[in-house]
Formats: structure tokens, sequence, C-alpha cells
């Protein structure tokens, strides 16, 4: 399996709150997503990074922002968590862009 | 444009029997395709991918894909299935053309496994 870690892996917030989900990379990929999973929609790309600093909007972006300061790291920050952000978060690296891709375990997370 | 298109979102076997998941993609330009399959709870792993080499592309765990330009399709199958064979599989296509690359998602197949 590629070396993938999301952190944490469950999570309950409240409406309002900030929320930090980080992604942890061991493979010295260059291309890092996250993507958000529901129930009818699949998988939707919120953003990704081409580098360290280099970051790019998806499909989905509104109310996220994201943060790469090493190779290694991918955050992902909900800056005032609303309900509609609840969902299944995915982690995926790739040495190609929006190529071949590998995922971490995701995040699970309830905004109440 | 891209798109990829799974039409069946249950297909249900009996062990043993064999499988078939259909994928249908639309593409202006020759793409790459990959189908990636995920247990529940878990992340998605890659079962096999396509990259115009050979157009029959053998996966893990006894998946095969065949890929029919013509058809425009990239069905995956299997002789005999196995109750571990459960979970939920995507057929995902790669268009990869410099500022507009992009990785299309279909909206996955759930596949149950009856003993």
């Amino acid at each position: 399996d590629a070396g993938i870690t999301q952190s944490p892996r469950h999570k309950v917030t409240e409406t309002g709150t900030p929320v930090t989900l980080r992604c942890h990379q061991t493979e010295n990929h260059r291309y890092m997503y996250w993507y958000r999973q529901d129930p009818g929609h699949g998988l939707r790309l919120i953003h990704y990074s081409y580098g360290v600093k280099d970051t790019d909007k998806g499909e989905v972006s509104d109310g996220y922002s994201v943060s790469r300061s090493k190779t290694e790291d991918f955050l992902l920050t909900l800056e005032s968590a609303t309900s509609s952000q609840t969902s299944v978060y995915f982690c995926a690296i790739s040495e190609l862009g929006f190529y071949e891709q590998y995922f971490g375990p995701g995040t699970r997370l309830t905004v109440t | 444009a891209q798109s990829v298109t799974q039409l069946d979102s249950h297909v249900s076997v009996s062990e043993g029997t064999p499988v078939l998941l259909r994928c249908n993609y639309s593409s202006s330009y020759s793409p790459s395709l990959f189908w990636y399959v995920q247990h529940p709870n878990k992340g998605l792993q890659l079962l096999l991918k396509y990259t115009s080499a050979a157009t029959l592309v053998k996966g893990i765990n006894g998946f095969e894909a065949e890929f029919k330009k013509s058809e425009t399709s990239f069905h995956l199958t299997k002789p005999s299935a196995h109750m571990s064979d459960a979970a939920e599989y995507f057929c995902v296509v790669s268009l990869r053309t410099g500022a507009n690359s992009k990785l299309t998602f279909g909206k996955g197949i759930t596949l149950s496994v009856r003993p």
C-alpha cells in the first residue's frame, strides 16, 4: 500500500468552527489531492497541489482552503464548517498530474 | 469534454459466477482508463489501468478489463466471483493535456455477491 495517512480519521464538530484535516505521504509524490465523497455524487475534487506552495482549485472548492508547506503534507481547512460539509474526505497522491492516483484511508467528518 | 458512464448502479451475482461491470467513456483524445475498488469504510484501491499498450489489461485479484475503442468501453470482468469481491467499483478516465488535465470518476457500481 502507498504510504498515505490521514488524520484525524473521524471528527465531529459544530457548525461555525474551523477544522483542519491532514494528509501525510511517504512516497515523495509531486501531486496531492483532496476529494470529498457523498452518496449520489461519487468523488469530487476540492483542491489539489502540484508542488510545495503550489495549489489550485477543483470543482467544489468553495468553503475550503489548502496549504502545502512540505512535500509530504497537504492540509485541508474548513474555515467555518457547515452541515453541507459533512462528508468523507479522501486524500490522494500521484507522480504525474491527473493520472494514476493512490488514496488514503479517508476522514469521516460530521458537522452538527 | 470527457465523461464516464457506469449505467448499472448495483450488480448482484452468486459466488462462483462471472462478474461483468460496465463502463463507457467519452473523450476527445486517447484517454488512460482505470478501475478502482472501494471496500466499506476504506479508501480506493487501484485494480488495473489501461495506458494505450495492450487492450486487454490484467489487474489484481483476478480482474481484467478490455479497452474497445470502437465501443468506447472499458468493462471490468472476473471469471468467478468471491465473497470478498463485494465492494464498490469506480471507472476513471484520465485526460492529460497540460493545463486542461482532468481525472473523471464514474458514479460507481456496488457489487453484491450472494453465497
